[in-house]
């Protein structure tokens, strides 16, 4: 099974600056490779999928790069609405299983 | 407008059962892979179950093999998880996402019900 592990677990942020969040693979996905956010009390979202693209809806703001076992999260300039967990999730294989990464949790600092 | 309704929830005692019920509109339903994620308290996401579109395909986490049962009806566009043998451990928020044809992120979610498993 693979192993999903982001980091930091929680990143405290001024507004309007950048916040980067890390998730590693303990094996190679390609691209295969989404980001939800969480926001307290709610459902998680998609914000990305295939490592780099936005889902629909999703601001400019955030985007994702990386590949193979190292991906990143950015939040080009962080407002208080994107305070929330946010978590990686890996699709290398079909059938399942889908594994998560533990969240980190972005604060305003 | 997309809208997903998960029901079911509640409070049981360990080794009972439990249904849990999910109808999503706005969305191809029949076309859709459809998965169960949950949360417990405080904790991250888990990866529960999924169907294939047609319910040919069908695939759990290895904490729930043999106790849980995932179904769907297309022609009421909704998936079930029927949770048999529960442990205090399933208890947990779970949601109902659904997955696109591929089926391998989760592009739509329902609010979640809370299932507690407590004597």
């Amino acid at each position: 099974e693979i192993v999903m592990t982001q980091s930091p677990a929680t990143l405290s942020v001024s507004p309007g600056e950048r916040a980067t969040l890390f998730c590693r693979a303990s094996e190679s996905l390609s691209y295969n490779l989404a980001w939800y956010q969480q926001k307290p009390g709610q459902a998680p979202r998609l914000l990305i999928h295939g490592a780099s693209t936005r889902a629909t809806g999703i601001p400019a703001r955030f985007s994702g790069s990386g590949s193979e076992t190292e991906f990143s999260l950015t939040i080009s300039s962080l407002q208080s609405e994107d305070v929330a967990v946010y978590y990686c999730q890996e699709y290398k294989m079909w059938p399942p299983p889908l594994t998560f990464g533990q969240g980190t949790k972005v604060e305003i600092k | 407008q997309v809208q997903v309704l998960e029901s079911g929830g509640g409070v049981v005692q360990p080794g009972r059962s439990l249904k849990l019920s999910c109808v999503i509109s706005g969305v191809t339903f029949s076309r859709n892979v459809m998965h169960w994620i949950r949360q417990a308290p405080g904790k991250g996401l888990e990866w529960v179950a999924a169907i294939e579109y047609d319910g040919g395909g069908k695939f759990y986490t290895e904490s729930v093999r043999g106790r849980f049962t995932i179904s769907r009806d297309n022609s009421k566009d909704t998936v079930s998880l029927q949770m048999d043998s529960l442990r205090p451990e399933d208890t947990a928020v779970y949601y109902c996402a659904s997955a696109g044809y591929l089926g391998y992120y989760m592009d739509v979610w329902g609010k979640g019900t809370t299932v507690i498993v407590s004597s």
